[in-house]
């Protein structure tokens, strides 16, 4: 258990909805990332935010947004569901913002979009 | 922009030794950084490596050569559970941006 928290942990929805991917990072941590991994892709980076702030974006759609609240926990809306959008969505966190930070990652949001 | 190439497969059996290369091509070097993830699961920090040289921890070591654009990650004495997708990784700028290869399926055999 790597002590980030990702809620819900399954999501089925149709295409055209929006849902919300919450994440909770584990105690200390002030950075929050975003990823997406489908079969065909891999995991690609979306997002950080550090402390509130947006610091390091990716290929990131712009169906897609997140923000990182004062209590830092962080959520990822995409909205406008396409099929292709289905895949294990995990949040990471790390104490700071750099390159050699170890990220932690929670244990995802499967999305299924019909 | 960047990329990474490693196997998309590596099969050993156990208690062997094991090395899963990585190659990649970037503007700019940030760092390498390893990940093991089992089937479904959340991917797992193993090991950084930001200048030449060799880092062990335990089982696992991780090698980097800047001047090669070439990494690599030794997995020894290993057990049916190493069996997972491991993932060399790329810092993007100064910030905790990472990309990742596509990944190499280990299978441990008995």
């Amino acid at each position: 258990d790597s002590g980030v928290t990702q809620t819900p942990k399954h999501l089925i929805t149709a295409t055209g909805q929006r849902v919300t991917l919450r994440c909770s990072p584990r105690s200390g941590d002030l950075s929050v990332y975003w990823y997406q991994q489908s079969l065909d892709q891999g995991l690609q980076f979306l997002i950080q935010y550090y402390n509130g702030e947006e610091r390091a974006k990716g290929n990131i759609l712009e169906r897609f947004s997140a923000q990182q609240f004062p209590d830092l926990h962080s959520e990822l809306n995409l909205s406008s569901l396409e099929l292709g959008d289905s895949a294990l969505y995990f949040c990471a966190s790390s104490v700071g913002g750099g390159v050699r930070e170890t990220q932690y990652f929670g244990p995802g949001t499967r999305l299924l979009v019909l | 922009g960047q990329s990474l190439e490693q196997p998309s497969e590596v099969t050993a059996v156990e208690g062997a030794i094991v090395q899963i290369n990585c190659t990649y091509q970037t503007s700019g070097f940030y760092g390498l950084s390893w990940y093991q993830q089992h089937d479904g699961g959340a991917p797992t920090f193993l090991s950084y490596n930001g200048l030449d040289g060799l880092e062990e921890t335990g089982r696992f070591s991780s090698f980097l050569s800047r001047s090669d654009s070439y990494g690599y990650l030794l997995l020894q004495e290993l057990q049916m559970k190493d069996s997972a997708s491991y993932f060399c990784a790329v810092g993007s700028g100064n910030t905790g941006k990472l990309i990742f290869g596509q990944g190499t399926t280990l299978q441990v055999k008995p």
